[in-house]
């Protein structure tokens, strides 16, 4: 079965720190995305990576950056966490040819 | 520049009644159309793709889209609604062009009793 899995369901973080959001999925696929849903602005693209080592701005990369050491493993950092980054962050991966997306159950970060 | 256009921040309908969820898309390529579903505190599930076969496209759990490309709609509909479909609904389009997913705003979906 396909699977997606994000490191922490709930996360609470203080201003300033530097914080590490981790996803992995077993599923061999070459793409992998990270975005942020807010209420009334639907999905917003960070970050993507076709590839181990490779990655590309999304909508709203400032703020944030990613990592990519392996196939299965997309990490999210934001350098300096701030309240505008209070949000949902999802985790999804895909396959080219079919180009459907599967995603992990997110991450509800609140930052103070 | 491709779009996705969801008619209807939140729709309610009561349960056993119709369920239509609107969606239209621009692209100037043929796409690729996509429904997804996320339940509360969950992630998006998909629930039907249109990839330019069949334009009636069947889902899980009784759901279905048509794509019209007169209308440039792609509308999502289930004959009945159940408690258990109330979730917040996400259209979202691909173009062959830069293979990059649009997603809709979304359209939260209340099951009245």
């Amino acid at each position: 079965d396909v699977k997606v899995t994000q490191s922490s369901r709930y996360l609470v973080k203080r201003t300033g720190e530097k914080v590490f959001l981790e996803c992995v999925q077993d599923m061999d696929h070459e793409n992998m995305f990270w975005y942020r849903q807010d209420p009334g602005l639907g999905l917003r693209l960070i970050y993507f990576s076709y590839d181990v080592k490779m990655k590309e701005k999304g909508d709203i990369p400032e703020g944030y950056s990613v990592s990519r050491e392996k196939k299965e493993r997309f990490s999210l950092i934001l350098e300096s966490a701030s309240t505008n980054q209070t949000s949902m962050y999802l985790c999804a991966s895909s396959f080219p040819p079919q180009y459907e997306q599967y995603f992990g159950p997110g991450t509800r970060l609140t930052v103070t | 520049a491709q779009s996705v256009t969801q008619l209807g921040s939140h729709v309610s309908v009561s349960e056993g009644a119709l369920v239509l969820l609107r969606c239209n898309y621009s692209s100037s390529v043929p796409p690729y159309l996509f429904w997804y579903v996320q339940y509360p505190n969950q992630g998006l599930q998909l629930l039907l793709k249109y990839t330019s076969a069949a334009t009636l496209v069947k889902g899980i759990n009784g759901f279905e889209a048509e794509f019209k490309k007169s209308e440039t709609s792609f509308h999502l509909t289930k004959p009945s609604a159940h408690m258990s479909d109330a979730a917040e609904y996400f259209c979202a389009v691909i173009s062959n062009r830069d293979d990059k997913i649009i997603f809709g705003k979304g359209t939260r979906l209340h099951i009245l009793p």
